[in-house]
Order: structure tokens, then sequence, then C-alpha cells
């Protein structure tokens, strides 16, 4: 059981937009800033989003996020095939033993 | 170009202990947290610890009986020993770069497929 919850499972078709979200609490999101990760199968995950809404560099607009109060959502307009994969939110727990937190990932299928 | 790499055997025996190392290039350990991540086939991702270079430590509370992370600077490596490992601990295990201040994850080793056997 993850300490945020993501859809196990979103999907859209070529050229449409997606949304994923992430739900915490005010230990982790509420406090903390959030970052996203793309998983390509196969892969290592990779830093797709920082500090709530931010795109490190070689990132593409088309990928954008937003945080709100212990929520955040991840958006990904222009799908393309090769966005397939699984998508983690993570963030820093505040409470007890304060570390890294993750989301149970949610797997993205274009159709 | 800062890129991190994980080595150390593919197969435990159950009971046994887990020994991995990263290698660090083209940048300094110094600064940052480093952590251990781990992924069981099929399932998501498991923050396990990080260790700064001065060697302090934390762990995540779930495995922190277990787990023993450390740090050699001048090598630029750093080390995760898991004891009395289980069929559970089967896993592929990431070594990653995570920022003090953002805690963003922005750099990640390869992955390395760990099996525990019984």
């Amino acid at each position: 059981q993850s300490v945020l919850t993501q859809p196990p499972s979103v999907s859209a078709a070529p050229g449409q937009k997606v949304t994923i979200s992430c739900s915490g609490s005010s230990s982790n999101i509420g406090n903390n800033y959030v970052s996203w990760y793309q998983q390509l199968p196969g892969t290592a995950p990779k830093l797709l989003i920082y500090e709530n809404n931010k795109r490190p560099s070689g990132i593409p607009d088309r990928f954008s996020a937003s945080k709100s109060g212990t929520s955040a959502t991840l958006g990904i307009t222009g799908l393309q095939t090769g966005d397939e994969a699984d998508y983690y939110c993570g963030t820093w727990d505040s409470s007890l033993s304060a570390g890294p937190v993750f989301g149970g990932g949610t797997k993205l299928t274009v159709l | 170009q800062v890129q991190l790499q994980e080595s150390g055997p593919g197969l435990v025996k159950s009971s046994e202990t887990l020994s991995l190392t990263c290698t660090v290039s083209g940048g300094s350990i110094n600064s940052y947290y480093w952590s251990w991540i781990r992924q069981p086939p099929g399932k998501g991702l498991e923050w396990i610890g990080y260790i700064y270079y001065s060697g302090s430590t934390n762990y995540n509370p779930s495995l922190k009986s277990r787990v023993t992370i450390s740090v050699d600077t001048s090598k630029n490596q750093f080390s995760l020993k898991l004891t009395s490992v289980t069929a559970a601990d089967t896993a592929v295990y990431y070594c990653a770069r995570e920022g003090t201040v953002t805690k963003k994850f922005d750099y990640w080793g390869q992955g390395t497929l760990v099996t525990v056997s019984s």
C-alpha cells in the first residue's frame, strides 16, 4: 500500500490529452515539493517534473503538472505512442522517519 | 553528465545478505543525498534509504532493522547491505541522486535485478 494514491491505469488516443492524479496528505504533498517520473518499459525511472511544476532540460512542454493542497496532477498533451509508460509521483513525507515516498504508479496506454 | 552504475551479485540465497555498490561518475559524491530504491517485478517503487556524503543516513522504517548504507567518498561510491533476505526482497535495485532541497531524484542508475533463491 503506497503512501501516495494514483489510479492504476489511464488511456487515451494519440494526439489527445490525459491527466494523472496523485493524492496524499498534509504530511507529504501538502507541505513538500512533488516530482513526477516516467518509466518506459525495461528502463529506469526518469525525472519528468520537479518542484511541483518545473521541467528539467529536455522535457517537452507537452508535460505539465500542478499541485493543490494535498493532491497533484500530471498532464500530458498531444499524446504519442512513445509516451506509453508507467508514471510515478513522489514527494517527501515528514511523519515519523522523514523520507521520500512514491505513488503506486499509473500505467498510461496510448490507444 | 553524472552517471550512476550499480554492481553486485544478481543472485542471493534466502537468509543471507544482499550487497550492492553504486559508483558515481561525472560528478562528486559530495553534497546530495544518495539513495537506494527498489522495484519488485511488476510493482511500484520503494525507497530503501539514503546516505549523505558526510555519512549521515536515513532508512525506510519498514526496512530499517535490516539495512545499512555506507559511503566511500575516495572512490565516489556508496553501498547497500540488506540482511536476512527473503523472496520478498527480489527486485530491481536502483541507486539514485536526490537533491537535498528540491528532493528530486534527478539521476538514476540503470538498475540491477537481484533474485533471492531458497
